[in-house]
């Protein structure tokens, strides 16, 4: 079955303290993207990646990471959460070869205390 | 800079009745594409449809059409014959930047009463 999955589905940790939440995509997609969901802001997208080794920032980067060692891996590292990152996180993947739908991930509650 | 604007918080339909939720985008990018997402309360984004910036046809899947106004920079979403089903938030979202950032509106909130 084609999809996306994202580990874990729900976080709650402190303040300070490393994370990654791990995003994997089975379709050999080339396009991979990280985006947060606020109340009343919509989607914003944090990174992207067009392919292997090729990520770019974007609307809302800071106090993130992410590599693209694999194409079908694109993990987002917090190296020190702060409680203005608690949002519900989603990964992303597309190609251009079917019309740019993008696939989403079930998403990732993260709470920040 | 990249922008998509959803004017409506909120809309309600009567089922069976059809429905438009509105969308404007800006952006100075001549290749770019607009994408209409479905988000259910269970919270699982659903794509709906795609319009290419060169598609010269509206896009349409099943009881989903995409009014297309490239002049007026408008990418209104048109639901005909509301169900139950369909009562979800509904994003519109720009591709641009060489198909690669991907700007999301605030969304809509739908409601279809029986």
């Amino acid at each position: 079955e084609a999809q996306v999955t994202q580990n874990p589905r729900y976080l709650i940790t402190v303040t300070g303290k490393k994370l990654t939440v791990t995003c994997s995509q089975n379709m050999n997609h080339e396009y991979m993207s990280w985006y947060r969901q606020d109340p009343g802001l919509g989607l914003r997208q944090i990174y992207y990646s067009m392919n292997v080794e090729v990520t770019d920032k974007g609307d809302v980067p800071e106090g993130y990471k992410v590599s693209r060692k694999e194409k079908r891996n694109f993990p987002l590292i917090l190296e020190s959460p702060s409680p203005n990152q608690t949002s519900l996180y989603f990964c992303a993947s597309r190609t251009r070869r079917e019309g740019n739908e993008q696939f989403f991930g079930p998403g990732t509650r993260l709470t920040v205390l | 800079a990249q922008k998509i604007t959803q004017t409506q918080p909120g809309m309600f339909v009567q089922e069976k009745e059809a429905v438009t939720l509105d969308c404007t985008y800006d952006t100075s990018d001549q290749s770019y594409g607009l994408f209409w997402y479905k988000q259910p309360s269970s919270g699982e984004m659903i794509f709906l449809i795609y319009q290419g910036s060169y598609d010269e046809q509206n896009a349409t899947e099943g009881r989903y059409s995409l009014n297309f106004q490239k002049a007026r920079k408008s990418a209104n979403l048109v639901i005909s014959a509301s169900q139950l089903v369909d009562s979800a938030m509904y994003f519109c979202a720009l591709l641009s930047g060489g198909y690669q950032k991907v700007t999301f509106g605030i969304g809509t909130k739908l409601q279809v009463i029986p």
